[in-house]
This record gives C-alpha cells, structure tokens and sequence, in this order.
C-alpha cells in the first residue's frame, strides 16, 4: 500500500540551530500536508502544498514540495522554544478521502 | 480553539465495558475523522464519513462500531476492548476531501 517515509523521528538541536524533517512517498501525492502537534496537544494545520515544486514559506518555516510530488521537506530557521513539538507531514494518495501520514518527526530543544 | 470538541477527554474502562466517544464539530464541515494515536506510530486513520455516510473503514476490529447521525457529531462506540486498545483517539474534520483537516483535543482511553 501507499506510505510516507519521514525522517528523522527526532532531532535535537541547540535553541537557535536549525531544524529540517523530510517526507518521502512511495506514490505520487495529489499534495501534500504538514502538521505540529504540541506535547500533550493535537495536531495542528500548518500548510498544504499542492503544486510540483512548490516552496512555501511562514516566517521561519519553509517548506518545500518536490517536482515529482513524492518527497516534500520542512525547514525551520533559528529554532525557538516555541517550536517544540512533533512535525508530521500527511499526503493524500489515491483515496479522496485518506490521508497517508508519515510517523513525524520530534523535535527537542536541548537544554 | 473550539471548532472540534471531544468527550470524555480521558476515559478508564475494562475489558468487559461498553462506553461511547463523542465528537462534536462547529465548522460546518462535511466530512469527519476517527483516528488512533498510539506511542511510536504514525496515525492511524480509522473510519471517514462524508456527509454521514461511512466512504473509509481501515480494517478496524468489530469492537469498534462508529455512528455518525448527522454532519456535526461522530461516536465511537467501544466494547469488549483489549488492553492494546489504550492509545489517544482523535477526531477531526474536514471541508471537504482536499482541506486541511482540524482536530479535536482527543480522547485518552486506558484498557485495564
């Protein structure tokens, strides 16, 4: 079946270090999704990118889709406490109505 | 953010229990979501209803039965559980298909 590889499944950095999580599919995305679920929270919505390609950007969030709308990354600058948390990507496959969820990528500032 | 409730928030039951998760959205979106979040995995879409009528069912065991009455409220009915069970579930909705899709604060249920 359809899945989404996302690595890594954590990252430590320095506050202010950067941060980056990549998604890649094993099939062609329709899009893709990127969601930030705080510790003890619920996923969140952050962007959907749907062009080959495509680069977004939300202040220090940058986030990218492949042209061959398999792979798509989040690149996050100058990492700040408020960016704890676990960062999933989700691309939408053959199905109109699933989601294919990568297993999310935690990201932990260091002390 | 109040657009997708959830209760109860925690729930403790046995094996033998029959009990009932209930979620209720204000967006007036046309499909809905029932998820399992479990340590160590991605989520795991479990059921989709679209205008109330069920378009996904993911293999879910028989011990989980969903209802969806109307485009606002989606259940989980849950009974004869295993302790494997035990996981966070989430629901969420969606515009449509395509959208984004909002969740609600989930529901964390303990198999003992």
């Amino acid at each position: 079946g359809q899945q989404v590889m996302q690595i890594p499944q954590y990252q430590h950095v320095q506050e202010g270090e950067d941060f980056t999580t990549y998604c890649n599919s094993s099939t062609t995305l329709s899009n893709i999704q990127w969601y930030k679920q705080r510790p003890g929270g619920h996923p969140v919505f952050l962007i959907q990118l749907v062009k080959s390609g495509e680069v977004k950007k939300q202040k220090r969030l940058t986030f990218q889709f492949g042209e061959a709308k398999k792979n798509s990354s989040l690149h996050i600058t100058a990492t700040q406490t408020t960016d704890v948390g676990t960062y999933f990507c989700a691309g939408q496959g053959d199905s109109n109505y699933q989601l294919i969820w990568g297993a999310g990528t935690k990201l932990i500032i260091k002390p | 953010e109040t657009g997708v409730t959830q209760t109860p928030r925690h729930l403790v039951m046995g094996m033998t229990n029959k009990k009932s998760l209930k979620c209720e959205q204000h967006l007036g979106h046309n499909a809905m979501y029932w998820y399992k979040q479990s340590a160590k995995k991605p989520l795991e879409l479990m059921f989709v209803y679209s205008l109330e009528e069920r378009v996904e069912n993911n293999s879910v065991p028989s011990r989980f039965s969903p209802e969806c009455p109307n485009s606002s409220h989606l259940f989980l009915h849950l009974h004869t559980l295993q302790p494997e069970d035990s996981a966070l579930y989430l629901c969420a909705s969606s515009q449509d298909s395509y959208n984004e899709q909002f969740f609600g604060p989930g529901t964390r249920l303990t198999v003992l």
